[in-house]
C-alpha cells in the first residue's frame, strides 16, 4: 500500500524567502515517481516537479527543487524567493511503477497550504 | 502547451438528476482520470482509462460511471446524483512521455447536488 504524509497543514513565508514543504512516502518498491503540485484558490492542479526513484540526482525547475532523500524516504519541496503568487495549497504525490493497471495512478497527500506575507 | 478542458467550471443539479462530467485533452494522451477533492480528504481517484473504451476503476467508484469513446474525451456519469456527490471534481490526463507519465489537469467542477 502507498502512503503520502504532508505533516504540514499550513506554512507562513515572507516574501523573498525559501520555504521548505516537507513530504515523506512509503512504499516497498524500487521503481516509482514522486510529484508535487500546485493548486492557487482558482481550483486548477499546476504540475511543478517530478523527480523519479532512480534520478541520481535532485530534480530543479526554476525556483522549486526537490530535496530526494531516498534512505529517509523524503521528498520535500524547496521554494527559493517565495513570490505573493505562490500563495497556494501544494500536494505531494506519488505513482507506483510495479503496480500493474494500477501504476497509473497517483497518491497523494493532503496538502500544505502556504502563505507569503508581503 | 498542454491543455485538458473540463465542460464546467460549477454546475447546481437536483438529487436523482443524471449529472455528465465532461473532460478533452488536445495532447494525444493515452491515460485520463477522474478524481473528487473534498476538504480534508484529499484527491481521490474516482476512475482512470488507459485506452479508448477501457476503464478500470479508482479507489471510489461507487455511484459514478465513465465513457470513453474517443481518445480526446473522457466523461463521468453520476446515474443518480446524490448530496453525498457535492465535490470538487479534476480531470487529468497523462501520456507515455518517459519523462514521469506526468498528469495534466483541467481547472475542475465545482458540482452542487441539492
Amino acid at each position: 500500500a502507498q502512503k503520502i504524509t504532508q505533516t504540514q497543514p499550513g506554512m507562513f513565508v515572507q516574501e523573498k524567502e525559501a520555504v521548505t514543504l516537507d513530504c515523506t512516502y512509503d512504499t516497498s518498491d524500487p521503481s516509482y515517481g514522486l510529484f508535487w503540485y500546485k493548486q492557487p484558490s482558482s481550483g486548477e492542479m499546476i504540475f511543478l516537479i517530478y523527480q523519479g526513484s532512480y534520478d541520481q540526482q535532485n530534480a530543479t525547475e526554476g525556483r522549486y527543487s526537490l530535496n530526494f532523500q531516498k534512505a529517509r524516504k523524503s521528498a520535500n519541496l524547496v521554494i527559493s524567493a517565495s513570490q505573493l503568487g505562490d500563495s497556494a495549497m501544494y500536494f505531494c504525490a506519488m505513482r507506483d511503477d510495479n503496480s500493474g493497471a494500477g501504476s497509473y495512478q497517483l497518491t497523494f497527500g493532503k496538502g500544505t497550504k502556504l502563505s507569503v506575507i508581503p | 502547451d498542454v491543455k485538458v478542458t473540463q465542460s464546467s467550471r460549477y454546475l447546481v443539479k437536483r438529487t436523482g438528476e443524471k449529472v455528465f462530467l465532461e473532460c478533452v485533452q488536445d495532447m494525444d494522451h493515452e491515460n485520463m482520470f477522474w478524481y473528487r477533492q473534498d476538504p480534508g480528504l484529499g484527491l481521490r481517484l474516482i476512475y482512470f482509462s488507459y485506452d479508448v473504451k477501457m476503464k478500470e476503476k479508482g479507489d471510489i467508484p461507487e455511484g459514478y460511471s465513465v465513457s470513453r469513446e474517443k481518445k480526446e474525451r473522457f466523461s463521468l456519469i453520476l446515474e443518480s446524483a446524490s448530496t453525498n456527490q457535492t465535490s470538487m471534481y479534476l480531470c487529468a490526463s497523462s501520456g507515455f512521455t518517459g519523462a514521469g507519465d506526468i498528469q495534466y489537469f483541467g481547472a475542475g467542477t465545482r458540482l452542487s447536488v441539492l
